[in-house]
């Protein structure tokens, strides 16, 4: 299995702020990974696949790059509901692997 | 618009038995992967299951191996996932997700609001 390690697992951070969310993939995953944002309480949403390629409908404020092994998701001015978790996914092998998220908080 | 909807979750015993349905709607059902997830109390998210287009092709997480079947009829939208010899560990939110096609191959690009699975005694 290919494991995915995101740092770092909490993050402090205001309105207006850009953070930047790593995830290392335990093996090259080539660009096969994908992002997304869990609102409390909700289900998680697809943010970038690809590693870069932003879904539709996603604000251009996100951000992805990487490939290879080392991946980052840039979020520049932070909105209010971008409080939330994020998790890394790899999409090279099944099992289709998860990070074990970051939570961003204000 | 995509739309998918989880029903199917409760209360279970353990050692007891549940089938999760998931209905799908707003875009060509045969034409997806489909797959779940889930997520335990205060946990991150654990992929559990594909199925491909034409039932063909099943994967599995190992923890679930030989307990869960997924399953799908394309006549009716929509895809299952029968729990036998359910555990305490299994207690989760259960996704149910499209999987995207493309670059997108393998992300789940639509996912439902998730349903209760609770196993207690």
């Amino acid at each position: 299995d290919i494991q995915l390690t995101q740092s770092p697992s909490f993050l402090s951070a205001s309105v207006g702020d850009r953070v930047n969310i790593t995830c290392r993939a335990g093996q090259v995953i080539s660009s096969l990974l994908a992002w997304y944002r869990q609102k409390p309480g909700k289900a998680p949403e697809l943010l970038i696949y690809g590693a870069s390629t932003l879904q539709t409908g996603v604000p251009s404020r996100f951000s992805g790059s990487g490939s290879g092994t080392d991946f980052t998701l840039t979020i520049s001015n932070l909105q209010p509901e971008d409080f939330a978790s994020y998790y890394c996914q790899q999409l090279m092998t099944s099992p289709c692997n998860f990070g074990q998220g970051t939570k961003l908080e204000i | 618009q995509v739309q998918v909807v989880e029903s199917g979750g409760g209360l279970v015993r353990p050692g007891g038995s549940l089938r999760l349905s998931c209905s799908a709607s707003g875009f060509i059902f045969s034409d997806y992967y489909m797959s779940w997830i889930r997520q335990a109390p205060g946990k991150g998210l654990e992929w559990v299951s594909y199925i491909s287009r034409d039932s063909r092709y099943t994967n599995y997480a190992d923890s679930v191996k030989g307990r869960f079947t997924i399953s799908r009829d394309n006549a009716k939208n929509s895809v299952d996932l029968y729990i036998k010899r359910l555990r305490v560990e299994d207690t989760a939110v259960y996704y149910c997700a499209r999987v995207g096609e493309g670059a997108a191959a393998g992300a789940g690009d639509y996912w439902g609001q998730g349903t209760q699975v609770t196993v207690s005694s």
